[in-house]
Order: structure tokens, then sequence, then C-alpha cells
């Protein structure tokens, strides 16, 4: 019954390497997202999607491509993994519109070695 | 510059002593305040929203209260199990996308 799920939880992987973090809402709506949490704890919005099109898009390099299949589903592609993409990746969803709650998924730990 | 600063860093507390949490924000017009909990290896988890001065919300032992420049977040005779970081995030007029802080660590102590 959970919100919004991410996999996976833990990945550790060499630098250079190519991964995919994958998230999927059952709450019904229309904008998802994807947070990086860095050690100091700072939430940093990266892309958000709403209804499968990409709204946001901070500068983030272009080794990160998100995909959203449908507005259930929004997937992390990270390409030529570096040291420094180490770090909490969330994953969230809300409905669009002035002062609506997002929910968060509980997180993928991402180590690049 | 749209932003938020969250004090103290972390605050230490002993089993029902009260104490509040700040959230001092600058933005060019308030959409929202939201205050969210992180237990660690978790997600945030929403507590409130306040959308104008002067407007509080209250859960369990929490009470968050909003002015126009900072937030609060009471904690009323805190247990153990409100350990957590307490994350504080606006959302501005001139855009839906939130804003931020670094949060604060809670520790209470039995």
């Amino acid at each position: 019954d959970t919100a919004v799920s991410q996999t996976p939880k833990y990945l550790v992987t060499q630098m250079g390497n190519d991964k995919s973090i994958k998230c999927e809402q059952n709450l019904g709506h229309d904008t998802m997202y994807w947070y990086k949490q860095d050690s100091k704890k700072f939430l940093k919005i990266m892309f958000s999607y709403n209804n499968k099109e990409l709204i946001i898009n901070e500068t983030v390099p272009n080794r990160f491509s998100p995909k959203s299949p449908d507005k259930a589903h929004l997937n992390l592609h990270i390409n030529s993994l570096e040291l420094g993409d180490s770090a909490v990746y969330f994953c969230a969803s809300s409905w669009t519109g002035s002062g609506n709650t997002i929910y968060f998924g509980e997180g993928s730990w991402l180590t690049v070695v | 510059e749209d932003q938020v600063t969250q004090s103290p860093e972390a605050l230490r507390l002993q089993e029902g002593e009260s104490s509040s949490l700040n959230c001092s924000y600058t933005v060019s017009g308030l959409r929202g305040l939201f205050w969210y909990r992180q237990d660690p290896g978790k997600g945030p988890e929403f507590l409130f929203t306040l959308y104008s001065a002067g407007e509080e919300k209250e859960k369990e032992r929490l009470k968050a209260t909003l002015t126009k420049k900072e937030s609060f977040l009471h904690i009323t005779a805190p247990k153990p199990e409100d350990s957590a970081t307490y994350l504080c995030a606006v959302q501005a007029e001139s855009n839906y996308q939130l804003i931020w802080g670094a949060g604060t660590k809670l520790i209470i102590k039995p």
C-alpha cells in the first residue's frame, strides 16, 4: 500500500557505470519529482514532470535523464556515474497547484566507488 | 533571492522538556509553508501546511505557527519517538517549486 515507492533502496556501483532508479506512485497525482539530498540534508529538486511532461529541469548534468512512461511512473537514469553523484535520491508526487502537499518515497541511497 | 533558514541545526532535549524550532524565510510572496519530519533512512513525512500569517496547526505534541517572516514548530513535552530531523519548505508565488531549509536535528533523551 506504499504511496510512493522507489527501487532500489541501496545501490553501490563503480565510477563510469550507468544505473537507473525506478519510481511509482499510486496516489493518482499528476505531478512527480526527483529530489537529491546531499550529506548536509539539503533537498534539491532535480526534475518535475506533470502528466508525463517535463516542467522543471534544474541545473543538473545531462548525464541524468528522467523518463516518465505514464503519470504514475518516473524513472531516473544516470550515465557515466561520478563520485560526486553519491547521495540519496527521493522520488515524490503531488497534485499540481498552489500549496499542494508533496509526498515522498523512502529514498534510494546511491554510492559511487 | 528566495531563501529558507532553519535554526538551530541540532537540538538536544530531555524527555518532557518543551522547546521550539525556527524556520525563517525570505520569499517574494508566500503560497505556503510546509513542515516535514524525516527519520533516518526514510523519506520526509508531511506534517503541516500553513498559508497565511497568524495561522496555527496542531498535531499531538507539535504545533506550528506562522508570521510574515518565520514559522515556529513548538514541541510540548517531547518523547524519544519525536527524535527526527524536521524540515521546513516554502512555496513562492513566483512558481510552485519548494525551497527547502537544511533541517533541525532533534534528539530527545529519555
